[in-house]
C-alpha cells in the first residue's frame, strides 16, 4: 500500500511555457500533500505544503504566482510551474501523507523538469 | 543550529560490516522520527518510522530512539551492496512539520 504516482517522469519545456505535474496517492486518501524540489547533489527543499480544499502554504522564498499548487481532491494534487526559465530545472518529488493515522510522507517517483 | 542534522558522509562500510547512520534534532517535543533512502536520481523511500524511545527492528534494520539526548539512528546489518544510497533523517516537530535533515551518503565496499 501507500502508493504515490507522478506523472510525467520527464518533461522538457522550453523558456517562458507553463508545465503542470500531477501528483496522486493511489491507494489511500492523503489529508496533506507536500512539493520538494531537488538540485543534483543537494538536499530535498520543501516547496510547499496543501491540504485538500484549501490554499497551499508556501515555503519561504518560494513565489506563490510562479508555482501553482491545487489540491483539489483526497487523492490529487498538481503543481504548475508557470513561465519556466531554465533555472527552474529541477527534479520536483510529491509526497502524501494521512496525518489522521501516522505522519508518514510516502514520496512519488518524481518529475525531471528540463527547461530549455 | 540545524534543526535536524546528519553527517553528509560519505560513510564507507564494508560489505556484510554493521553501518551506523546518526541523526540529531533539536526540538525536545519531537515527536514522529523517520529514516528514508535515496538511490542517486530516484525519489526518497520510507524504511522506518519509530515513535517512542528504545529500539524498533524491521528485517536487516534497526532505528533506535533516545528522546532524552534527542538522536535517533539506524542499524543496517549484513550491509550490502544495494545498501548504498543517501539515508535521511525526518522529524516531526512539536508544531507538526516533518523537516528532513540534509542526509548521509553511505557506501558499502565489497
Amino acid at each position: 500500500g501507500a502508493v504515490v504516482s507522478q506523472h510525467p517522469s520527464r518533461v522538457i519545456c522550453k523558456s517562458g511555457t507553463s508545465v503542470k505535474i500531477e501528483c496522486r496517492s493511489l491507494d489511500f486518501q492523503a489529508t496533506t500533500m507536500f512539493w520538494y524540489r531537488q538540485f543534483p547533489k543537494q538536499s530535498l527543499m520543501l516547496m510547499a505544503t496543501s491540504n485538500e480544499g484549501s490554499k497551499a502554504t508556501y515555503e519561504q522564498g518560494v513565489e506563490k504566482d510562479k508555482f501553482l499548487i491545487n489540491h483539489a481532491s483526497l487523492t490529487l494534487s498538481t503543481l504548475t510551474v508557470t513561465s519556466a526559465h531554465p533555472e527552474d530545472s529541477s527534479f520536483y518529488i510529491c509526497s502524501a501523507a494521512t496525518f489522521s493515522q501516522s505522519y508518514e510522507q510516502y514520496f512519488g517517483p518524481g518529475t525531471r523538469l528540463t527547461v530549455t | 543550529q540545524k534543526e535536524v542534522e546528519q553527517n553528509s558522509g560519505p560513510l564507507s562500510v564494508p560489505e556484510g560490516a554493521i553501518a551506523s547512520l546518526n541523526c540529531t534534532y533539536s526540538d525536545r517535543g519531537s515527536q514522529s522520527f523517520f529514516w528514508y533512502r535515496q538511490y542517486s536520481g530516484k525519489s526518497p523511500e520510507l524504511i522506518m518510522s519509530i515513535y517512542s524511545n528504545g529500539d524498533k527492528e524491521d528485517g536487516r534494520f534497526t532505528a533506535q530512539l533516545n528522546k532524552a539526548s534527542q538522536y535517533v539512528s539506524l542499524l543496517i546489518r549484513d550491509s550490502q551492496p544495494s545498501d548504498s544510497a543517501t539515508y535521511l533523517c525526518a522529524v516531526r516537530s512539536s508544531a507538526s512539520k516533518i523537516i528532513f535533515g540534509s542526509g548521509t551518503r553511505l557506501s558499502i565496499r565489497p
